[in-house]
């Protein structure tokens, strides 16, 4: 059975940092690419970062450019995100999500964690 | 940059009716990379669809998707109390901004 476990969410002021993880379980982690996706309170899916099964790859929507880094460590089959820089409006549960297919990245995600909530705020 | 938007915002509907959303890319987008997901209140989304058409594992058949280039659509057939959620499109991780279907 595939499982996503998220950590790493809490209370943070702004400009401050979190790093978040997702445990992996249940499939070949280095085969497929990864997504954290969040939602900020009563607001819809925004993605965020992917990386490619390697690691080799990143990719990163333009409102956490340079302040977000996506990374993966294959044999802890853990995923991670940096989070540096933060601002009011990175208010949000995040999630972390597979993809489908071996074939990625396409960020078309199957399975999905809980998410952890991340709160920037004074 | 390629915007998804969906419509209508929100669907009112009875058990038993068909439900079609829509979901409009600013530019061509290949079918390959368009999906859809389901997400009820407090819980992580759940594929429906991937490649435009094809129904992701454990999804009932009453779920459809349709189209190509710019325009996609998601039917359900005919709606379970099951079904009244909240639905996005997705394109290469841009997500359309949901359409919620709601008990009339």
């Amino acid at each position: 059975e595939v499982q996503l476990l998220e950590s790493g969410g809490g209370l943070v002021q702004p400009g401050g940092s979190l790093r978040l993880s997702c445990a992996a379980s249940g499939f070949t982690f280095s085969s497929y690419a990864m997504t954290w996706v969040r939602q900020a309170p009563g607001k819809g899916l925004e993605w965020v970062s992917g990386i490619s099964g390697s690691g080799g790859a990143t990719y990163y929507t333009d409102s956490v450019k340079g302040r977000f880094t996506i990374s993966r460590d294959n044999f802890k089959r853990t995923l991670y995100l940096q989070m540096n820089g933060l601002r009011a409006e990175d208010t949000a549960v995040y999630f972390c999500a597979k993809d489908w297919t071996t074939d990625g990245p396409l960020f078309v995600c199957d399975h999905w964690g809980q998410g952890t909530l991340v709160t920037v705020s004074s | 940059e390629i915007v998804l938007t969906q419509s209508p915002g929100t669907l009112s509907l009875s058990p038993g009716e068909r439900a079609t959303l829509s979901c409009r890319s600013s530019q061509s987008v290949s079918s390959s990379y368009l999906a859809w997901y389901q997400q009820k209140p407090g819980q992580a989304p759940r594929l429906l669809i991937y490649d435009a058409s094809s129904r992701a594992t454990g999804i009932p058949d009453r779920f459809s998707g349709s189209g190509s280039g710019t325009d996609f659509t998601l039917t359900i057939s005919r709606l379970e109390p099951e079904d009244f959620a909240e639905y996005y499109c997705q394109q290469y991780g841009r997500f359309g901004q949901g359409t919620k279907v709601e008990i009339k």
